[in-house]
């Protein structure tokens, strides 16, 4: 079955403990995003990738590292979380191109206290 | 970046036509216009797309205005299942080293009233 995956699916972490939510998507799509949702501020852009080893900024980069090793993967760090990137997150991924469609995963939801 | 203009918000009785809007009159000729919604505790899903024709879908359909600056939704029987969150979104081009970068906003929050 085509998908996008995202561990761990929930998360309740401390202010600056580092962590990792994952993100797998089986259908060989150059392109993957991570995004965070907040209410009253709809579905913001964090990073996102046209392909390995290439990674951009979205609009809300700050607090978040990605990195692009492998095509099928693309893992959000948040290196020192803090209370206000607690947040309902998304990874999608797609072909390239503009006509093509994102498919998103099913969220991760982090507090971070 | 192309931006997007959606109505917050907007009701309608089940059974009957949608029709949901957006703005974006800063489109490239490039710039494709998707559509995605999100229902309650979900991922957002795709919807429809389109570049300068009308489309139709098994979901929906997509009136591109003749200038390419609006366009619109058409869910022509809204039922309970519809209500949802609906984005607008403009997705550039046909090159590999164009500018990915998408804005989703706030989108449209469609409440159907039975």
């Amino acid at each position: 079955e085509a998908q996008v995956t995202q561990n761990p699916r929930y998360l309740i972490t401390v202010t600056g403990k580092k962590l990792t939510v994952t993100c797998s998507q089986n259908m060989n799509h150059e392109y993957m995003s991570w995004y965070r949702q907040d209410p009253g501020l709809g579905l913001r852009q964090i990073y996102y990738s046209m392909n390995v080893e290439v990674t951009d900024k979205g609009d809300v980069p700050e607090g978040y590292k990605v990195s692009r090793k492998e095509k099928r993967n693309f893992p959000l760090i948040l290196e020192s979380p803090s209370p206000n990137q607690t947040s309902l997150y998304f990874c999608a991924s797609s072909f390239q191109r503009g006509y093509n469609e994102q498919f998103f995963g099913p969220g991760t939801r982090l507090t971070v206290l | 970046d192309a931006k997007t203009t959606q109505p917050n918000s907007m009701e309608s009785n089940e059974e009957e036509p949608v029709h949901l809007p957006c703005n974006h009159s800063t489109i490239s000729g490039t710039d494709y216009i998707h559509w995605y919604r999100q229902l309650p505790s979900q991922g957002p899903e795709y919807v429809i797309h389109g570049l300068t024709s009308n489309v139709n879908n098994r979901m929906a359909s997509l009136a591109i205005a003749e200038d390419r600056k609006s366009s619109t939704l058409i869910l022509h029987r809204a039922t309970l299942r519809d209500a949802a969150v609906y984005y607008c979104i403009l997705r550039g081009g046909i090159s590999n080293f164009g500018n990915e970068k998408l804005t989703f906003g706030t989108g449209t929050r469609l409440t159907i009233i039975p």
